[in-house]
């Protein structure tokens, strides 16, 4: 079974920096996996921010951006803003890109 | 803008089925891929489903296959999931969101609709 892991929790500072990353039991994340990042606040539905390793949506705030980090996909939010403190996930895909996995998740606190 | 609306939940029995559906509005439906997510209360996202654009293709997480089937109207914009089997576990909120065109990714969520499976 594919299991995509992400850390539990972190916290920054506002202002500071956080890199979350996304880690696949398979072996190492490549860009062939195409990874995506989510941020979900409390009650609200989840909300696209990263697409294949880097590309940003049109409304993806600029202090947000992915890449890949030691076999793993990583995003890292610059000049943490409080409104940024959610949950976050990945999504990774398998199989020729015919199958998704999201991640575990990380509860992000601006503290 | 882009509109993504689940509806068919609701409170079912262990056992029975159940079919969701997503209606769209605000974009060319037939060019997208969609798919359908859950969350578990209090819990993480779980990738379920997806459907090529023209409803050629269609691919399921192990979690649940044989158990789903997704399909779509492109006639209607709309995009449905058919659950049989059903169990408590799969108690959740049931999302259906759109994939990209350009590249591979989630673009669009839906605020999902409740399912909860008990006696």
């Amino acid at each position: 079974q594919t299991v995509v892991t992400q850390e539990p929790s972190l916290t920054v500072s506002p202002g500071g920096t956080v890199t979350l990353t996304c880690a696949s039991n398979t072996g190492a994340v490549t860009s062939g996996h195409h990874p995506g990042w989510f941020q979900q606040r409390p009650g609200q539905a989840p909300r696209a921010l990263i697409y294949s390793t880097s590309n940003k949506h049109s409304w993806t705030p600029v202090r947000f951006s992915g890449s890949l980090l030691g076999g793993k996909a990583a995003l890292t939010l610059s000049g943490v803003q409080p409104e940024d403190e959610a949950d976050y996930y990945c999504l990774l895909y398998f199989d020729g890109a015919r199958l998704g996995v999201f991640g575990t998740g990380t509860k992000v606190t601006v503290l | 803008q882009v509109q993504l609306m689940e509806s068919g939940g609701g409170v079912v029995q262990p056992g029975r089925s159940l079919r969701l559906s997503c209606e769209t509005s605000g974009f060319t439906f037939s060019n997208h891929p969609m798919h359908w997510v859950r969350q578990a209360p209090g819990k993480g996202l779980e990738w379920l489903a997806v459907i090529s654009y023209d409803g050629g293709s269609h691919y399921y997480a192990d979690s649940m296959k044989g158990r789903l089937t997704i399909s779509r109207d492109n006639s209607k914009t709309t995009l449905y999931l058919q659950m049989n089997s059903l169990r408590p576990e799969d108690t959740a909120v049931y999302s259906c969101v759109r994939g990209m065109v350009r590249g591979i990714g989630l673009d669009s969520w839906g605020q999902g609709t409740l399912v909860s499976v008990s006696s």
